[in-house]
């Protein structure tokens, strides 16, 4: 089956910039999504088909996909933004999930 | 506006049947492209994906639950029902249901509901 593969952690200082990724065999082919995830609260669509954002969501808030590996950036990085962070994909009429990151800012 | 509401037990005991409710407003599931899914998260664990239907009826099951699990759907309630069969301590978790689009994201997410499987 297929597999997402996130960092556990990303640190960033507060205005700067975070890069979360996600890693899978050729997930340059799939449509990647990604979640936002505050304490206590539903998951929120940040980042659509690689790339689009949701209206509502910052534009500080961007996303690329590549040979193996996907990335969620957050620039700018506020103290609002800490949150898990999944991603996701369909495979095979299934549905995979990453297993989160958890963004901190400094 | 899409709003999604999930309902169901907070407890059940090891071995029997959950069933769970999502009661949705805002769409439509008869509607070409809809799509009402079912997400699980275990006490700060990850986001685990259980089974989706869709406006055609057809179902999709997570590989690993799928003898466990069964989606169905009143379109006229506008509610999608989801079972999980055997239930055992380890499926403790909170249930979301969510709208979603094949192939695509999904966009609105119910609050959830805490499950607890224990004697």
């Amino acid at each position: 089956s297929y597999e997402l593969t996130q960092p556990l952690s990303v640190s960033v200082a507060l205005g700067q910039t975070a890069r979360i990724t996600c890693g899978g065999n050729n997930i340059g082919s799939e449509n990647v999504h990604w979640y936002q995830q505050k304490p206590g609260q539903a998951p929120v669509l940040v980042i659509y088909r690689d790339s689009n954002r949701p209206s509502g969501i910052p534009e500080r808030f961007s996303g690329s996909n590549s040979g193996n590996t996907a990335t969620l950036t957050i620039s700018r990085a506020q103290a609002g933004d800490e949150a898990d962070y999944y991603c996701q994909v369909w495979d095979s009429s299934t549905v995979v999930f990453g297993g989160g990151t958890k963004v901190t800012v400094l | 506006q899409v709003t999604l509401r999930e309902s169901g037990p907070a407890l059940v005991k090891p071995t029997q049947t959950l069933t769970l409710t999502c009661t949705f407003s805002g769409f439509s599931l008869s509607t070409s492209g809809m799509c009402v899914t079912w997400i699980r998260q275990p006490p700060g664990k990850a986001l685990e994906w259980l089974a989706l239907i869709d406006w055609d009826d057809d179902k999709y099951y997570s590989t690993s639950l799928k003898t466990r699990l069964t989606i169905s759907k009143d379109t006229s309630k506008n509610q999608v029902v989801l079972t999980m069969t055997n239930m055992d301590p380890v499926d403790t978790a909170t249930y979301s249901c969510a709208r979603a689009s094949p192939g695509s994201a999904f966009d609105i997410w119910g609050q959830g509901t805490m499950v607890t499987v224990s004697s």
